[in-house]
């Protein structure tokens, strides 16, 4: 159980496109789903959290109106990068929550973004 | 700033031996500890919790110090598939949500 999935597994996009990144909870419905972005040699950074009904709280720094965050149902959130330049060339990587009291964080396999 | 601080090796050892991570943390508000292991390219994998008790699964064993802030992974008889990167994690901490990672100590297991 606990099965995260996210689509696409890879996206190759011109620079100034927008690209939609989907997390789906398969066998559970997540009350809180993550965005991390982990660049090479790097650790994984929080961007994001997102609760299913309301509006994501953003770390510091990732600026909410690039990176657009929709979590319409408990098994489904998506990310929106806009207007993607290099720069935001990474791996995004989703994670989920099963329930408030749990502390563990069910991992979806990342989506690889190269923006040209 | 929250952050989480592990050696990033590579650390190279021979297959069946015994091998040990540490990480230290400075969110003394943090209540849940994780290590995860990340293959080149995946996405970050459960391997265990860690709680103030130790606790052990298998051939891994994982010990927390709260006075010290500090988490350890020690694994035995160490087998060529335990070749991996793992995370060090933990909580946010004060009932703020999401986790902070370490960047990962890369492990060789060398046959």
């Amino acid at each position: 159980g606990a099965v995260v999935s996210q689509h696409p597994s890879w996206v190759i996009c011109k620079s100034g496109t927008s690209v939609k990144i989907e997390c789906r909870s398969l066998d559970f419905q997540a009350t809180t789903m993550f965005w991390y972005r982990q660049f090479p040699k790097q650790s994984l950074m929080l961007m994001a959290t997102s609760n299913e009904g309301s509006k994501a709280t953003y770390e510091q720094g990732v600026e909410k109106d690039k990176f657009l965050i929709n979590h319409a149902s408990l098994t489904l959130s998506t990310l929106t990068v806009t207007s993607a330049h290099p720069e935001d060339s990474s791996f995004y990587i989703c994670s989920a929550r099963r329930g408030a009291r749990e502390d563990t964080q069910y991992f979806g396999p990342g989506t690889r973004l190269t923006v040209l | 700033r929250k952050e989480v601080e592990q050696d990033p090796g590579p650390f190279n050892v021979p297959e069946g031996a015994t091998v040990a991570f540490n990480c230290t943390y400075s969110n003394s508000a943090s209540q849940s500890f994780f290590w995860y292991r990340q293959d080149c390219r995946k996405e970050p994998k459960l391997l265990m919790s860690v709680y103030s008790s130790g606790n052990e699964d298998g051939r891994f064993t994982a010990q927390l110090n709260r006075a010290s802030q500090y988490i350890s992974l020690l694994i035995r008889d160490s087998k060529l598939s335990d070749s991996a990167t793992y995370l060090c994690v933990v909580d946010s901490g004060g009932g703020a949500d999401g986790l902070t990672f370490g960047k990962g100590t890369h492990l060789i297991i060398q046959p």
